[in-house]
Parts: structure tokens; C-alpha cells; sequence
């Protein structure tokens, strides 16, 4: 399998800053997604990005397929953007995961 | 339309007893995928179907682990007899595949306690 890192592991940010979410991994890719596991353990599709950018309100994502990497921006932070954050990439047949960022936003 | 449904939500049992999660996929939906989730291994894939035949098992812990999917709209993973290590939320997860990965979409998972 690939391996699918994610930086950083934990972000502590004010309410209104903006982020940067990086995932990286190891080898050519399918398919690559991003979900937010929210403070009740629900993970929520984000983006379906396997290249190029998209846009969802405060959100956007990229992934740069040929340099093996995505990552996920978060403007204008709310508290109720707290919870972990996850990228996972598909070659073969599965989904490999990264270990997640954990994101803390403060009113 | 209907997403990913999961029973039961909670789960707690003691040791020894026999617990059965439940799983419909998305309607239309023909890959289907159970995680665990725990704080130590992260979400680790157990084992996933493709048109209800089972692909890749390899992540089932052990025998006392088993999977089915009679048909298109249903999953059940179980687990004989239970242990306390086994405590984790499971998490169903499904997609359409056509010759490449569609979006994976999951459940709301069901969290298992083994006392």
C-alpha cells in the first residue's frame, strides 16, 4: 500500500483565522478525499478531489497528483470547523487513510 | 436519498457475548467497506466487497472476526466472541465503482463496548 501523511497532526486557531491543511502520499493515485470527523464522530464529505481545485464556501481544496500531495484551506475559521480532519487516497483497491489533523477553533 | 445506514448506534456487551453491526449501503452503491476506529490505530480497513463478494479481508483481526453481504443492500460484521479490545467504533463506508473509485461515503458508525 501507499503511505498518507498529514501535517499538521493538531492546529489550534482563532475564530476567523485562516489554514492550511497538507496531505502528502507516497505513490500515484486514483482518487483522493477529504472529510471532517466532527466532535460527534460523524465524517463528513468535504471534497472529492483526485486533481485540480475545487471550491465549497469557506472551503477549497487541491491536489497536485503529479507531486503527490493535496491540500485543504479553511478561511475565515468557526468554532464549528473544530473537529479532525482527514485525507484518503485510493490506488489498488482500497482507501488508504492519513492519521488526521485535529483542528481546535477558539471563539 | 437515504445515506449509509449503521445499527445499532451503541453497543455494550460483555466479554464472551456475540455482536452482530449492521450495514445498508448507499441504494445503487457496489463497493462496501467496514473501518474501525480507535484512538491508538486510527481508521483501519477490516475488510471490503465489490457486488457483495468479499475482495479483501486482510485486516480482519482474527477468526473470531466475519463479515457477510448476502445482497446488494445489506452487511453484517460480527463478532464471536467478543473482547474487551475490541472496543472501537465500526464504520460502514460504501461507493460505486466503475472501473475506478467513486466517493466514499460512511456511516454514522456504531460504537462498541466490551465490558
Amino acid at each position: 500500500g501507499i503511505q498518507v501523511e498529514q501535517s499538521p497532526p493538531d492546529l489550534i486557531l482563532q475564530e476567523g483565522a485562516n489554514s492550511t491543511l497538507r496531505c502528502n502520499f507516497s505513490d500515484s493515485v486514483n482518487n483522493l478525499q477529504w472529510f471532517h470527523q466532527n466532535p460527534w464522530g460523524q465524517l463528513i464529505n468535504l471534497f472529492y478531489i483526485p486533481s485540480g481545485t475545487k471550491q465549497n464556501g469557506r472551503l477549497s481544496a487541491t491536489t497536485v497528483a503529479t507531486e503527490r500531495y493535496s491540500l485543504l484551506y479553511i478561511s475565515s475559521s468557526q468554532t464549528t470547523d473544530s473537529g479532525v480532519y482527514f485525507c484518503a487516497a485510493h490506488t489498488g483497491n482500497q482507501f488508504y487513510f492519513g492519521t488526521g489533523t485535529s483542528l481546535t477553533v477558539i471563539p | 436519498d437515504a445515506g449509509v445506514i449503521q445499527s445499532p448506534r451503541h453497543e455494550v456487551t460483555e466479554m464472551g457475548q456475540e455482536v452482530t453491526l449492521r450495514c445498508k449501503p448507499i441504494s445503487g452503491h457496489n463497493s462496501l467497506f467496514w473501518y474501525r476506529q480507535t484512538m491508538m490505530r486510527g481508521l483501519e480497513l477490516l475488510i471490503y466487497f465489490n457486488n457483495n463478494v468479499p475482495i479483501d479481508d486482510s485486516g480482519m483481526p482474527e477468526d473470531r472476526f466475519s463479515a457477510k453481504m448476502p445482497n446488494a443492500s445489506f452487511s453484517t460484521l460480527k463478532i464471536q466472541p467478543s473482547e474487551p479490545r475490541d472496543s472501537a467504533v465500526y464504520f460502514c463506508a460504501s461507493s460505486f465503482y466503475t472501473g475506478g473509485p467513486g466517493e466514499l461515503f460512511f456511516g454514522e458508525g456504531s460504537r462498541l463496548t466490551v465490558l
